[in-house]
């Protein structure tokens, strides 16, 4: 089945240090993938896809992420965390669906934490 | 503009009553729409997927059920509500980029 994974349930860092929340994905084809973010009781807002070119894909809020075609990752990082990261990260794939459409299919989000 | 309106933000319904949860979408014509369930602030969950007036595909049996009466006009609606049917609801649209976007969502709490 074509997905994404998000290993951790959990990341807490330190205001300040650098930040990974890790995606690995498993889909046919090229992939195009995408990171959200959604704080407490809101929508999911857009971060940042990759679809095709570099590997480095910068984003939203000092946020970039890196495709690792050998290792199937899509990995979200910052290089210093602000405590208003705090939030929950969800990593996507467009997958093939019904009849010819396409579709996102969703991690299951990982936690990140910023400690002050 | 490409922005999702859901109301209500909150809403607290008893066991067995029904339930009409709106969405409604301004920009381009014809988008296809979705309806996500989020539980205990986690995964989402695809409840429903539509790509035009009356075509409405579901993803997962249950209590529920959607229409889609007018282009930019997305309902989810239940007869009778569980407790189980309690969650975050989320309404979204595809985008030119091939991604979505969400719109700010419904807490339901089942009681």
């Amino acid at each position: 089945a074509q997905s994404v994974a998000q290993p951790e349930d959990q990341v807490n860092v330190a205001e300040g240090n650098p930040l990974t929340v890790k995606c690995t994905y498993s889909v046919s084809g090229n992939p195009y993938l995408f990171w959200y973010v959604q704080y407490p009781n809101r929508g999911l807002q857009f971060l940042l896809k990759y679809i095709t070119g570099d590997n480095l894909v910068k984003g939203s809020y000092g946020f970039e992420a890196e495709f690792n075609k050998s290792q199937t990752s899509f990995h979200l990082k910052k290089p210093s965390a602000l405590v208003s990261d705090s939030a929950l990260y969800f990593c996507a794939v467009r997958v093939p669906w019904r009849a010819g459409s396409y579709q996102l299919t969703f991690g299951k989000g990982t936690k990140l934490s910023v400690i002050p | 503009s490409q922005t999702i309106h859901q109301w209500p933000a909150t809403l607290v319904q008893p066991v067995g009553s029904p339930l009409s949860l709106e969405c409604t979408v301004e920009g381009t014509s014809n988008p296809n729409l979705y309806w996500y369930r989020q539980a205990a602030g986690r995964g989402l969950q695809l409840l429903f997927y539509s790509v035009g007036i009356g075509q409405i595909s579901s993803e997962v049996p249950q209590n529920l059920s959607a229409s889609r009466p007018q282009d930019r006009q997305f309902i989810l609606s239940s007869k009778k509500l569980l407790l189980s049917d309690s969650g975050f609801y989320l309404c979204a649209r595809a985008t030119g980029d091939y991604g979505y976007t969400f719109g700010s969502g419904t807490r339901l709490t089942v009681v």
